[in-house]
């Protein structure tokens, strides 16, 4: 199972953009890679995935080089309410694999005034 | 409206006492996943169900075990709990096994006394 390693945490001011990047140099070929928000006390919520180049949403954009050994998340402009803790996860879609899907120790994101 | 549900939120029980949080989905997915996430920790995945077929991580307890009678519903018992099983545990669903699009619910958090 690849192993992911980000930043213990992060601070950030209103209106920038923040870019969390994840290593996870064991991926491998058939795993994507996810990313989750989780404020305290609440269960964690999806917020975008990626097998590799960027794929963006409403909410973020996820860049993935062509080696595959690392992504970032990159998050336009945030405000206060983005303080949070963001995890990335790697796992792999093809059926009748472990789907074992396993947490980093996740990145705490400090958003200041 | 909420996808995965956990009952009860807030459990307190004493220690060597019992316990049984649930998980209920309405949405159909496979793969069910229980995770146990301690104070300022990454959740810990305890094990999964992919349909009946019921995976455990090497590293859980054998005091913690698991039920899922049907699509819809999955359990976790807890057979005697100890101080150091204070903890909020997850529940979280996922159409294909290992994707890593996983749906969580709010969490039950349990106290022990």
């Amino acid at each position: 199972l690849a192993k992911t390693t980000q930043p213990v945490s992060m601070d950030s001011y209103e209106g920038q953009e923040v870019n969390i990047t994840c290593s996870h140099n064991n991926i491998a070929t058939n795993d994507y890679i996810t990313w989750y928000q989780q404020f305290p006390s609440q269960g964690p919520r999806f917020i975008i995935q990626g097998y590799k180049t960027k794929v963006t949403n409403e909410v973020a954009s996820l860049f993935i080089p062509a080696d595959r050994k690392s992504s970032t998340l990159s998050l336009p402009r945030v405000s206060l309410s983005d303080t949070a803790v963001y995890y990335c996860l790697v796992g792999d879609r093809i059926s009748g694999n472990t789907g074992k899907l396993i947490f980093g120790q996740g990145t705490t994101l400090q958003v200041k005034p | 409206d909420a996808m995965v549900i956990q009952n009860p939120r807030y459990q307190v029980t004493q220690f060597g006492k019992p316990v049984t949080l649930s998980c209920s989905q309405t949405l159909n997915h496979n793969v069910m996943y229980w995770y146990q996430q301690k104070s300022s920790q990454a959740p810990k995945l305890l094990f999964h169900y992919y349909d009946k077929d019921f995976n455990n991580e090497a590293d859980t307890p054998d005091n913690f075990q698991s039920r899922r009678p049907n699509t819809s519903f999955c359990f976790l018992d807890i057979r005697s709990p100890g101080l150091g099983d204070a903890a909020m545990y997850l529940c979280a669903t996922s159409g294909k096994r290992g994707t890593g699009e996983l749906f969580f619910g709010e969490g039950s958090r349990l106290t022990v006394l």
